[in-house]
């Protein structure tokens, strides 16, 4: 998956703790995002990221934050998991905000 | 990943016959256009991409056609395969100034 990582693949939380989900790139590109994918709904923009320390919101911002401190590595935290937040959640790479290279997804549920 | 394909509207082909899949997108000033598959289990993979200069492009089994007029895009798959049964999306940016936007997804589903 075009050198992206994403950690853990699966985890199982419960309503109010805590979660950081990882994504790790080794392609050194600039552009780096979070999607959720759930049925009936596609995929939509958690956040994403144009630089180092560079962050913005997407369509789907409420209840998320994220971190870029390295060009490789963008974190994703949910600060008090719901249960609608239990989907599966994709980061993807992009050297020109164009092309999008997808990683093969965490899947999350909050029960 | 299984849930992926609940409620989506699915296509299913002989295997060898050609595929057609189709998408409307929403924004009339979109200019770059892109379909992804995602099998089973997986993430979103690159196909195909098109900019609204162009009104065909073509792949390696693949053809994508765009329809500025009526904002429609089409996916063509050439002989399909067992392999190409997935889920289909299409997607469509302002020049990358926006995010990209993802359509719902077709499912394809390949009759052996």
């Amino acid at each position: 998956d075009a050198g992206i990582t994403q950690s853990p693949r699966h985890k199982v939380t419960e309503t109010g703790t805590p979660v950081t989900l990882r994504c790790h790139q080794t392609e050194n590109h600039r552009y780096m995002y979070w999607y959720r994918q759930d049925p009936g709904h596609g995929l939509r923009l958690i956040h994403y990221s144009y630089g180092v320390k560079d962050t913005d919101k997407g369509e789907v911002s409420d209840g998320y934050s994220v971190s870029r401190s390295k060009t490789e590595d963008f974190l994703l935290t949910l600060e008090s998991a719901t249960s609608s937040q239990t989907s599966v959640y994709f980061c993807a790479i992009s050297e020109s905000k164009l092309k999008l290279y997808f990683g093969s997804g965490t899947q999350l549920s909050v029960l | 990943g299984e849930s992926v394909g609940l409620h989506l509207p699915t296509l299913s082909v002989q295997e060898g016959d050609n595929s057609i899949i189709n998408c409307a997108y929403s924004n009339s000033a979109s200019d770059y256009f892109i379909w992804y598959k995602q099998e089973s289990g997986k993430g979103p993979q690159f196909i195909i991409d098109i900019r609204s200069n162009m009104d065909k492009r073509q792949g390696q089994r693949v053809t994508v056609l765009l329809n500025k007029t009526v904002k429609h895009l089409s996916l063509q798959i050439a002989a399909t395969q067992p392999g190409d049964s997935a889920v289909y999306f299409c997607a469509e940016t302002l020049s990358g100034n926006t995010p990209l936007v993802f359509g719902k997804g077709t499912r394809l589903s390949v009759i052996a």
